[in-house]
């Protein structure tokens, strides 16, 4: 299966710049997808297919990469960004997700 | 609207088994792959499988093959997971979640605590 290594966690102060990035054990082209998971709740697209912006995203979102190594910035931070952020690659079966970065605003 | 509306917790015994349910409305259910995902508390998310709602058609993780069955009914827009001999492993929240073109999940029922105790 494709392994997807996300870094456990980071702390930024509102109004910052934060990359949070994700790393592929092979290709996936340009088939990886960024999630936000707040405790409690659903999982909730933010990008699609590297850097497309889902519905209703703000655009502070931004993703970028492909091949192998991926990023999703978000510029500025906001408190409401607290969350885990989950990477997710559809090019290789199965399909498979990251363990999660935990996002603390300071 | 797209919405997908879970079965509530349930609360299982080890060696049972429990049918999870998601009722969808807002979109047309036979053009659209439903998915389900397992996540245990506090870890990953994991691909369990996926099921065309147009034809019943479906596709698993390896991994879960033998513990999970998809269906769905396509008159009541619902698709519904089976899970077999459980175990203490298999407690864990469990999401349907519509799949788009690409793989991507875009819409994601409030998820269902499974507790096997």
């Amino acid at each position: 299966d494709t392994v997807l290594t996300q870094s456990p966690a980071l702390a930024v102060s509102p109004g910052e710049r934060v990359s949070i990035s994700c790393r592929a054990s092979e290709g996936v082209n340009s088939y990886m997808h960024w999630y936000q998971q707040k405790p409690g709740q659903q999982p909730k697209l933010l990008i699609y297919k590297a850097s497309n912006l889902a519905s209703g995203v703000p655009a502070r979102f931004s993703g970028s990469g492909s091949g192998t190594d991926f990023t999703l910035t978000i510029d500025p931070v906001e408190a409401d960004d607290t969350a885990t952020y989950f990477c997710q690659q559809t090019w290789n079966d199965p399909l498979t997700f990251g363990s999660g970065t935990k996002l603390e605003i300071k | 609207e797209v919405q997908l509306q879970q079965s509530g917790a349930e609360l299982v015994k080890p060696g049972a088994s429990v049918k999870l349910s998601c009722k969808t409305s807002g979109y047309t259910f036979s053009n659209y792959y439903m998915s389900w995902l397992k996540q245990m508390p506090g870890q990953n998310i994991e691909w369990i499988g996926n099921i065309f709602g147009g034809n019943g058609g479906a596709g698993y993780n390896q991994k879960f093959k033998g513990k999970a069955t998809l269906t769905v009914d396509k008159s009541s827009s619902t698709a519904y997971m089976d899970l077999s001999s459980l175990t203490s492993e298999d407690s864990a929240v469990y999401f349907c979640a519509r799949r788009g073109n690409w793989g991507y999940f875009d819409y994601w029922g409030q998820g269902v605590m499974v507790t096997v105790s």
